[in-house]
């Protein structure tokens, strides 16, 4: 079992490109989330999914898309970047009404 | 509006002095108190989940326990592997899972 495995670990963009972070898990996990995590802020909600087909917005949604066609994958989408969007990035999957499991991350800078 | 709240920020120990973390917590329907550890440049890694008040789990050297407002985790004779930022989580319902900001904690040999 590999988890929960996002790609890719870094990546520089200039701003106004687009990119999509890859998440994926081989749990069988109905519920996956996207969060961003920075300094003195905590981990803070973008966007998740209950199941394949349905998709809702967290905490901080704005500049970011979501689709989730299976229920293995569930890729963030930035569609114009910002500096503002500098951050870490973290997938997570779970069962639901459980604990989470994390992906390694992604570390994106917009210059 | 729900709220977790974690206290220290930072934490330096020496080797086998115990010690405890503290999160506060505010939310509606609490359904699980949950902590992590994150080491630098990695996702956080599950620890505990609480359910009600008085429940306690424990893992080598880690005991959580859990009140009506707050958890603590319990660090027992530390090492400096024990050294990493420790998050609480609260949910009180299925997606909606409050972060607080995390303890560093570090573990001087």
């Amino acid at each position: 079992n590999a988890g929960v495995t996002q790609t890719p670990k870094f990546q520089v963009l200039k701003t106004g490109q687009s990119m999509t972070l890859q998440c994926a898990q081989d749990m069988n996990h109905e519920y996956m989330s996207w969060y961003r995590q920075d300094p003195g802020m905590g981990l803070r909600l973008i966007h998740y999914s209950v199941g394949a087909g349905i998709t809702d917005q967290g905490e901080v949604p704005n500049g970011y898309n979501v689709s989730r066609s299976t229920t293995e994958d569930f890729p963030l989408r930035l569609l114009s970047a910002a500096p503002s969007q500098t951050s870490v990035y973290f997938c997570a999957s779970r069962p639901a009404g459980t604990e989470a499991f994390f992906g390694q991350g992604t570390r994106l800078t917009v210059v | 509006e729900d709220q977790v709240t974690q206290s220290p920020e930072a934490l330096r120990l020496q080797e086998g002095e115990s010690s405890s973390l503290n999160c506060s917590y505010t939310v509606s329907g609490l359904r699980g108190l949950f902590w992590y550890r994150q080491d630098p440049g990695k996702g956080p890694e599950f620890l505990f989940t609480l359910y009600s008040a008085g429940e306690e789990k424990e893992k080598e050297r880690l005991k959580a326990t859990l009140t009506k407002k707050e958890s603590f985790l319990h660090i027992t004779a530390p090492k400096p592997e024990d050294s990493a930022t420790y998050l609480c989580a609260a949910t009180g319902g299925y997606q909606k899972v409050t972060f607080g900001t995390g303890t560093k904690l570090q573990v001087i040999p």
